[in-house]
């Protein structure tokens, strides 16, 4: 079955620590997006790829970072200069615009 | 650039009645509208889209009407289950090349057995 993998579903985080949260899909899609979400909250978009080898910001890139080196993957680091990182963290993909997004089972990360 | 705007944030109704969620949009040139469902610790599913060419569109118990005019469309769930307590979005697709969907900020729905 085709469809998006996030991993690992929880992730634990020390200060000062980068950390990688990992999103592959099997759907043959061109477009793949990262977003937060915080409790109670919507969705927040961080980064963006509309094609391999290309990247742009969201509204809070500050603090992450991404690659695009395969079409299947658009995997997220949160750095140690995001101060905030606790959240909800979800990837979709698309075939582009005007046509909807699958989503990820997200990855819940937490610092201690 | 795009902005949507959905209510209400939270809305409870009874097992069995109808519920409705309303957006509305900003940009006129937005041509693609979709909504998804998140449960709870999940991530959001698509359950209905409508293109700016229609003005309904139904799928069983779940309908989306749009008015271009007025800049606004609606999520209308009949005969409300438990199963569909959740946390919905509708968003909109501004028709501007390379440009994500805008997000509303969600309606908690809760059905009440």
């Amino acid at each position: 079955d085709g469809g998006i993998t996030q991993s690992p579903k929880y992730l634990f985080r020390k200060e000062g620590q980068n950390v990688t949260l990992s999103c592959e899909q099997n759907l043959n899609h061109d477009a793949m997006y990262w977003y937060r979400q915080d409790p109670g909250q919507g969705l927040r978009l961080i980064y963006y790829s509309q094609i391999v080898n290309d990247f742009q910001k969201g509204d809070i890139a500050e603090g992450y970072s991404v690659s695009r080196e395969k079409k299947e993957s658009f995997p997220l680091t949160v750095t140690s200069a995001q101060k905030n990182p606790t959240a909800f963290y979800l990837c979709a993909s698309s075939m582009g615009d005007n046509y909807g997004y699958t989503f990820g089972s997200g990855t819940r990360l937490t610092v201690v | 650039g795009e902005n949507v705007e959905q209510h209400p944030s939270t809305l409870s109704v009874q097992e069995g009645d109808s519920a409705v969620i309303k957006c509305t949009y900003s940009d006129s040139a937005s041509n693609y509208f979709p909504w998804y469902k998140q449960e709870l610790g999940k991530g959001p599913q698509l359950i209905i889209d409508i293109r700016s060419n229609v003005g309904e569109k139904k799928d069983q118990r779940i309908a989306v009407t749009l008015n271009k005019t007025a800049k606004h469309f609606s999520l209308h769930i009949t005969e409300t289950q438990p199963e569909d307590s959740a946390v919905y979005f509708c968003a909109a697709s501004p028709n501007s090349g390379n440009t994500p969907l805008v997000f509303g900020k969600g309606t908690r729905l809760s059905v009440i057995a």
